[in-house]
């Protein structure tokens, strides 16, 4: 099955600066790579999602890259508020129905004030 | 609200014990999942429902079960409770087609189980 490494799995920065969080995964044929932030006594949300027939995806200051041949896709916050801080969850799905998503191990985020 | 409900919020049980707890998926959501999340840990995914039937297992006990309903509403059943089940547990939904499809999932806000 499909299998998802997230680094690191915490990050500080400052207040303005970027922050950005790695994943990779193991099964080639997936296909949709969705990140999700989860707040402190939330359930996960949705933020930012990219399939395999792109390679970057931006959404105000939030972007997402992917590389497909080497198998990883990050996430990139710039000028992070602390409102940024949380959890955050990569994610990689398979092709063809009923392909549940394989969740990373999460990265907690800290903007620093 | 994210569209999907879950209840009860909180559950505080005993040791032994059985509990039930509910998920109702966004409307129009065919697929229902079921994650535990124990104390700063990841996500582990339980099991997989679309349309009243169980498409994909996780790590999810024997001691653990669950179901989904013709209204789509599903339940977990967790019983002879260990301290170690303390945990939240997530319900999550997506429209899940029958066709290749890149939908992401809606989360619920989760069950605090505590098992004392």
């Amino acid at each position: 099955g499909e299998n998802v490494e997230q680094h690191p799995s915490t990050l500080s920065v400052q207040e303005g600066d970027s922050a950005v969080i790695k994943c990779t995964y193991s099964d080639s044929a997936s296909n949709y790579f969705p990140w999700y932030k989860q707040e402190l006594g939330k359930g996960p949300q949705l933020i930012i999602d990219i399939r395999s027939n792109v390679g970057e995806k931006k959404d105000q200051r939030i972007a997402v890259t992917l590389n497909k041949t080497a198998k990883h896709f990050s996430l990139h916050i710039t000028e992070t508020q602390p409102e940024d801080s949380a959890v955050y969850f990569c994610a990689a799905r398979g092709s063809g129905g009923y392909q549940k998503v394989t969740f990373g191990t999460g990265t907690k985020l800290q903007v620093i004030p | 609200d994210s569209g999907v409900t879950q209840t009860p919020k909180h559950l505080i049980t005993a040791t032994g014990q059985r509990v039930t707890l509910r998920c109702s998926p966004r409307s129009g959501d065919l697929s229902v999942y079921w994650y535990q999340q124990s104390l700063d840990q990841g996500l582990q995914f339980l099991i997989q429902y679309y349309n009243g039937e169980e498409r994909a297992k996780g790590n999810i006990l024997e001691r653990f079960s669950a179901q989904q309903f013709p209204d789509l509403h599903s339940e977990l059943n967790l019983s002879s409770l260990e301290l170690g089940d303390s945990a939240l547990y997530f319900c999550a939904s997506s429209v899940g087609r029958d066709r290749e499809s890149n939908y992401g999932y809606t989360f619920g806000s989760g069950t605090r189980l505590t098992v004392v």
